[in-house]
């Protein structure tokens, strides 16, 4: 079965410092990868995802993210985060007849 | 404005007293979904749908029921709910079995 692994539940992080969440799968077969964000006392939202093609993908508030397939990694990055990225973030791999596994989730907090 | 809404937001019952959470989409999507989001496990799906009277259960399926009489309609009954159904529970719908899922605001459900 396919899974995915978000090792850190929790990274704190100061105001315009660079970030890195972190986001492995497992998969035996062609996936499609997705990274969705949840603001506080809200729904999911997509932020950006993985479909095929070039492998780095790009939201249109500054976060990307790479497909590693040797590495079987999808980690998400921002060179500069603001306040207002403070949020919970969910990596998903897409599985087949609608499954979307997600991980546990990493909380990024960001502080002045 | 294309939403997926979900009605009540906030509920506290009682273990064995049955209860209907409503999910509605507008925008004509063909799948749809429940979760149910518990700290440390991240989104698990319930059920999905592919279409009207197609469903099938997700990893999480015991003590849930559901109907698609109507394409934008994906209600999730609770038969007779136990205290582990305390949960955060999301509805979400997406055009395509990968595509994006645009998820409902949240129905945050305790049972005492």
């Amino acid at each position: 079965a396919q899974s995915v692994t978000q090792l850190d539940s929790q990274v704190p992080v100061f105001e315009e410092a660079p970030v890195e969440l972190r986001c492995n799968y497992s998969s035996s077969v062609s996936v499609y990868l997705f990274w969705y964000v949840q603001y506080p006392n809200q729904g999911l939202q997509l932020l950006l995802k993985y479909l095929s093609g070039s492998t780095l993908v790009e939201s249109i508030n500054g976060f990307e993210a790479e497909f590693n397939k040797s590495q079987t990694s999808f980690h998400l990055r921002k060179p500069s985060v603001h306040i207002s990225d403070t949020a919970e973030y969910f990596c998903a791999v897409y599985t087949g007849f609608q499954k979307l596994v997600f991980g546990t989730g990493t909380r990024l907090l960001v502080s002045p | 404005e294309a939403q997926v809404t979900q009605n009540p937001r906030y509920l506290i019952t009682v273990t064995g007293k049955k209860l209907t959470v409503t999910c509605s989409q507008n925008m004509n999507h063909e799948y749809m979904s429940w979760y149910r989001q518990d700290p440390g496990l991240g989104l698990r799906q319930i059920y999905y749908s592919m279409n009207v009277e197609v469903t099938d259960k997700g990893d999480v399926p015991e003590g849930y029921k559901v109907s698609r009489k109507e394409k934008r309609n994906f209600p999730l009954i609770l038969e007779s709910p136990s205290p582990n159904q305390t949960s955060l529970y999301f509805c979400a719908s997406s055009l395509t079995s990968a595509g994006e899922q645009y998820f409902g605001p949240g129905t945050r459900l305790t049972v005492t």
